[in-house]
């Protein structure tokens, strides 16, 4: 039971590239998230999706981009990666409200 | 705006001591979640109370929710080493979404 995947799970860019974090999950979960957690915040809401195609915004979404063509993966882009953007990236799913399952975190250094 | 406050963000204690985590909320929430993490991991799912008075245990760790008070605690019993871990709680409005706190440290010591 693999459960969720994110890739790279480490990852140096530099300013101004464009980076995709993938994120594969194998429950056909119906909601997934991603999270980014920075020392001092907690965990805040970029993005979440309640099922293919549907996708919205969370509590800090500008500078990136999600997608949702399938079920079982949950792109995130960041267009133009910026120094702020430095962070540890979580990916997350659940079917009910009762369990969120998270990944393993994607540690990203933008230089 | 919904928020979520922890205190203390940081806890050191001697093994074998109590101690309480406490999580206030800012808005009306059906349920609430007490997760943990270790460094460089993932989050692990501690409890989701679901109503108002519901109290869960598991090991040395028990978490109470006071809907009214729009607060939760989760207590230490009797602390030992491997339960050094950032402590997050986090709570859901209405949707699926979490909105977490900003973290317990705790370290026990010997």
């Amino acid at each position: 039971d693999a459960g969720i995947t994110q890739s790279p799970r480490y990852k140096i860019t530099e300013t101004g590239r464009q980076v995709t974090l993938m994120c594969h999950q194998t429950w056909s979960h119906s909601y997934m998230f991603w999270y980014r957690q920075d020392l001092g915040h907690g965990l805040r809401l970029i993005y979440y999706s309640a099922a293919a195609d549907i996708t919205d915004k969370g509590e800090v979404p500008d500078g990136y981009v999600v997608s949702r063509s399938k079920t079982e993966n949950f792109p995130l882009t960041l267009e133009s990666a910026t120094r702020s953007q430095t962070s540890v990236y979580f990916c997350a799913s659940s079917v009910g409200r009762n369990t969120i399952y998270f990944g393993e975190g994607s540690w990203l250094t933008v230089v | 705006e919904l928020k979520v406050e922890q205190n203390p963000l940081f806890l050191s204690m001697q093994e074998g001591k109590n101690y309480t985590i406490y999580c206030n909320y800012s808005t009306t929430s059906d349920r609430l979640y007490w997760y943990r993490q270790d460094p460089g991991k993932s989050l692990e799912s501690l409890f989701v109370l679901l109503s108002n008075g519901a109290v869960k245990q598991e090991g040395r760790l028990m978490a109470s929710l006071d809907t009214k008070a729009r607060l939760s605690t989760l207590h230490i019993t009797a602390a030992v080493h491997d339960l050094s871990a950032t402590y997050f709680c986090a709570f859901s409005d209405s949707g699926y979404a979490l909105n977490f706190g900003k973290g317990t440290s705790l370290l026990v010591t010997p």
